[in-house]
């Protein structure tokens, strides 16, 4: 199985600064590398996939960059809703795998 | 525009069958990619299988001795069935889409339905 490793575990930031969460693969994915949003109680939202492509709906705050092994999710300006837990996840192949999460949480 | 809805009992007893059932409306089944995605309690997300619409299947080897996802397109819905479960198996279950277009990813969940293992 491909390996996702996240970095950091958790983070504490404040509204309006520039957060940057970083996804590690265990060997080179190309750019099958998506990236999801979860809120307490609620299900993932798909915020990026294919490594830097914006879902429909999604602010532009938030970006994604990297290919091969080495990926990161910026949001480029902190909003009070983007308190939440992010995976990353690859899909170029199974068994799908995820990484273990980054909580982004208020400063 | 689509939607799923996870149904299914939310307790069940070790060594029985899990089964849920993923009902999608205002869409098609086909042409997608359908998974289960699971969740145990504080812990990271664990993707269980899809079935593509035609009926292919693809599991994951941790859980493939014991699960099978199924679809039934007359109806619009995609089941799963996991065996002989014990408490390792507690966890909310998502099911979700997954688009070939966007690499895969899984645009589209259900809400979630929270399953116990206890006797």
């Amino acid at each position: 199985d491909i390996q996702m490793t996240q970095s950091p575990s958790s983070l504490s930031a404040s509204v309006g600064d520039r957060v940057t969460i970083t996804c590690r693969a265990s060997q080179s994915i190309t750019s099958y590398l998506n990236w999801y949003q979860q809120k307490r109680g609620k299900a993932p939202k798909l915020l990026i996939y294919a490594a830097s492509s914006l879902q429909s709906g999604v602010p532009s705050r938030f970006s994604g960059s990297g290919s091969g092994t080495d990926f990161t999710l910026t949001i480029s300006s902190l909003q009070p809703e983007d308190f939440a837990t992010y995976y990353c996840q690859q899909t170029y192949t199974t068994p799908w795998t995820f990484g273990q999460g980054t909580k982004v949480e208020i400063k | 525009q689509v939607q799923l809805q996870e149904s299914g009992p939310g307790l069940v007893k070790p060594s029985e069958n899990l089964s849920l059932t993923c009902t999608v409306s205002g869409g098609s089944i086909s042409s997608y990619y359908w998974s289960w995605i699971r969740q145990p309690p504080g812990k990271g997300l664990e993707w269980i299988g899809y079935i593509y619409y035609t009926g292919s299947t693809n599991y994951n080897p941790s859980l493939k001795s014991r699960v099978s996802i199924s679809v039934d397109t007359s109806k619009n819905q995609f089941s799963v069935k996991l065996s002989s479960v014990t408490a390792a198996d507690t966890a909310v279950y998502y099911c979700a889409r997954g688009d070939s277009g966007y690499y895969y990813g899984m645009d589209v969940w259900g809400q979630g339905t929270t399953v116990t293992v206890s006797s």
